[in-house]
Order: C-alpha cells, then sequence, then structure tokens
C-alpha cells in the first residue's frame, strides 16, 4: 500500500453530470497529480498540484479542473461528463525533497458515464 | 511530439522462464526513466527509476537498462512467477522549470504479461 487513498472506488454517471473525485496524498507529500487511464491505455496527464496551484497541465479541456487543500489532497472535478470520460482516474502524491519525484499512485476512481 | 512506445504490446511466458520488456521514448528534454507494474484495475507501483546518467538499475528479480543515446529502454524480468502477470509501463519524465517541482510524466501504454504455469 502507498498510503495514497481516492474516493470513491466506483461510479456511474450520466453524460451531462459533474463529478468530484477525491484524492488523500501520502503523508509529507505536497505534490498531487491526476492522470486518465483509458481501457488498455497508459495513463494521460491532466495537472499536477504544487502547494494549492496549479503547476502544469496536459491536453485536457477547462471541464477538468481540480484543487488541493491546505492538507494537500486533492480534488478533480469533471462538468459536462461525456461518455468518452469513462476511464480509471489515478491520483499521485510525490515530494519535491529529493531529485527523483517518487510518484506514489491511489487504487483509482473508476468512472463510467452511460 | 513527447512519445513513448513500447513494445510487445502484450507477452505469455511460462512460470520461470525470463522475458525482456522493450521501451524507446522521444520525450525531450529528459530526466528520468521510470518502470512501473500495473496490476488489473489498481494504480501503478514503481518497479524503477533511473536518471539519464545510469544505464542500470535492479528491483529484485527486475532489472532496467538505459542507452540515452538511442533512447532506448528495456525490463528484464528473471525467473518469471506467476503474480508477475499484470501490465509493465514505461515512463519518462522531464523536468520543464529546472527544478521543484514542474515535471511531467509520458506514459507508454504498456506490455501486458501473462505468466502461465
Amino acid at each position: 500500500e502507498t498510503g495514497v487513498t481516492q474516493s470513491p472506488t466506483h461510479l456511474i454517471k450520466t453524460r451531462g453530470q459533474q463529478v468530484t473525485l477525491r484524492c488523500s496524498s501520502q503523508s509529507g507529500h505536497n505534490t498531487v497529480s491526476w492522470y486518465q487511464q483509458a481501457l488498455g491505455q497508459g495513463p494521460q496527464f491532466i495537472f499536477q498540484y504544487y502547494r494549492e496551484e496549479e503547476n502544469g497541465r496536459g491536453n485536457f479541456p477547462p471541464r477538468f479542473s481540480g484543487l488541493q487543500f491546505p492538507n494537500y489532497s486533492s480534488e478533480l472535478n469533471v462538468n459536462a461528463l461525456e461518455l468518452d470520460d469513462s476511464a480509471l482516474y489515478l491520483c499521485a502524491s510525490s515530494s519535491t525533497s529529493g531529485s527523483l519525484y517518487e510518484q506514489y499512485f491511489g487504487p483509482g476512481t473508476r468512472l463510467t458515464v452511460t | 511530439k513527447n512519445q513513448v512506445e513500447q513494445s510487445p504490446q502484450s507477452l505469455i511466458i511460462l512460470e520461470g522462464k525470463n522475458c525482456t520488456l522493450q521501451c524507446n521514448y522521444t520525450v525531450s528534454p529528459f530526466s528520468n526513466l521510470r518502470w512501473y507494474k500495473q496490476d488489473t484495475g489498481r494504480g501503478p507501483v514503481s518497479l524503477t527509476i533511473m536518471t539519464f546518467s545510469e544505464n542500470t538499475k535492479s528491483n529484485g528479480r527486475y532489472t532496467a537498462t538505459l542507452d540515452a543515446d538511442t533512447k532506448q529502454s528495456s525490463l528484464h524480468i528473471t525467473a518469471s512467477q506467476l503474480s508477475d502477470s499484470a501490465s509493465y509501463i514505461c515512463v519518462v519524465d522531464h523536468d520543464f522549470s529546472g527544478g521543484g517541482s514542474n515535471y511531467k510524466l509520458t506514459f507508454g501504454k504498456g506490455t501486458l504479461l501473462t505468466v502461465n504455469p
């Protein structure tokens, strides 16, 4: 176990709805990254939060947004859900101490959009 | 465009056999190369991390190699076990700020390894 937790484990939403996914980072980690992993694909970088600020973003539309809280936990919000948003959403926490930025992944949230 | 290509897409081997998975990348600037193991429906777990100056890194039965000149890496698994059945993902990261936490990981699609008894 990495110490990174995500909730909920599974979620079913309908097209057009909004969803919020949550991530608790490992103790001592100040950076959280979010990834989308479609079936049979590698994870795709959505964005990263460092000390409550967005710190880099992948090729995802603005309806994907996030927050990081003072305790470094994080939320991923997706508005106007589309069928293609169905995927495993992973968060990973890391620390800026050290040079290799080891990322520890949570178990993921499986989102199904119908 | 930053890309990470892995081969083969899938591989079936018998328990106890060795295997080698390949990774080619075009990510630039390059900082580190990582190999992750991902069980179905779970988050990836780190196996090895290598900086651009390292040629090899071992973690038990897993040995990763890196040739930064040809931009190729391999993951060698020795004496495979049934529990090695998983997707193995090659990941390249680049620090686009030169420091701090401004970095991005680019993932390959993974090689799905099945170890049969």
